[in-house]
């Protein structure tokens, strides 16, 4: 089965750090391309970073300088580092796969872990 | 980067009744490879999105065939043909058309009535 579980949300003070992680079952992280996806309180959906087969990162401008996304193949699970908290980042944070070869859509979700930044 | 507006709301739509909803891009979703990426998904309150439509009509597995897409350049709609009560929840679509770059519309919540 196709499974992505996402861990490592909390409550963390602005200016702290975390590591999200997201284990994966069902389909291998180093042969498809998986991003993280955020939901604010209330709100819409936000991308904000996706890692390639090759390795490459790419990350929304909002967040970039700031969050580093990578993987570790032997454990098939994707990582996201995230510095300088923000009360801004304070959100549900996705774990997702994009359509095989396409890269188009988004095809399975986690459950998603909660990121709270606050004093 | 390209701005995806969906309205916030539906307009109120009775259970067995069509629904749609709309998208409009910032610009063209036709990507330079001739295909037009744009996908749909719903979010069910206290769920994670899932995958309905993807590029502009092609409906995902496990869809059922009540739900359909269409549009194309910067217009887009979601057609629900008969409203059923598990399709309550938010409606967003996505381009993938600036790929890596995907942005979101804001999400419409279906309105029954």
């Amino acid at each position: 089965e196709v499974q992505l579980v996402e861990s490592g949300g909390g409550l963390i003070q602005p200016g702290g750090s975390l590591r999200l992680s997201c284990a994966v079952s069902g389909f291998s992280v180093s042969t498809n391309y998986v991003s993280w996806v955020r939901q604010a309180p209330g709100k819409g959906l936000e991308w904000v970073s996706i890692i390639y087969t090759s390795g490459s990162t790419y990350y929304a401008d909002s967040v970039k300088g700031r969050l580093t996304i990578s993987r570790d193949n032997s454990k098939n699970t994707l990582y996201l580092q995230i510095n300088s908290l923000r009360a801004e980042d304070t959100a549900v944070y996705y774990c997702v796969r994009a359509r095989i070869t396409v890269n188009d859509a988004f095809d399975v979700w986690g459950q998603g872990t909660m990121v709270t930044v606050s004093s | 980067d390209i701005v995806m507006t969906q309205p916030p709301l539906s307009s109120p739509v009775t259970l067995g009744q069509p629904a749609s909803i709309s998208c409009i891009s910032s610009q063209s979703l036709v990507h330079s490879d001739g295909n037009t990426y744009l996908s749909w998904l719903h979010q069910r309150p206290g769920q994670p999105p899932r995958l309905l439509i993807y590029m502009v009509s092609n409906r995902f597995s496990g869809v059922p065939d009540r739900f359909s897409g269409s549009g194309a350049g910067t217009h887009f709609t979601l057609k629900i043909s008969r409203v059923e009560p598990e399709d309550v929840g938010v409606y967003y679509c996505m381009q993938a058309t600036q790929f890596p770059w995907y942005t979101f519309g804001q999400g419409t919540k279906l309105e029954i009535k």
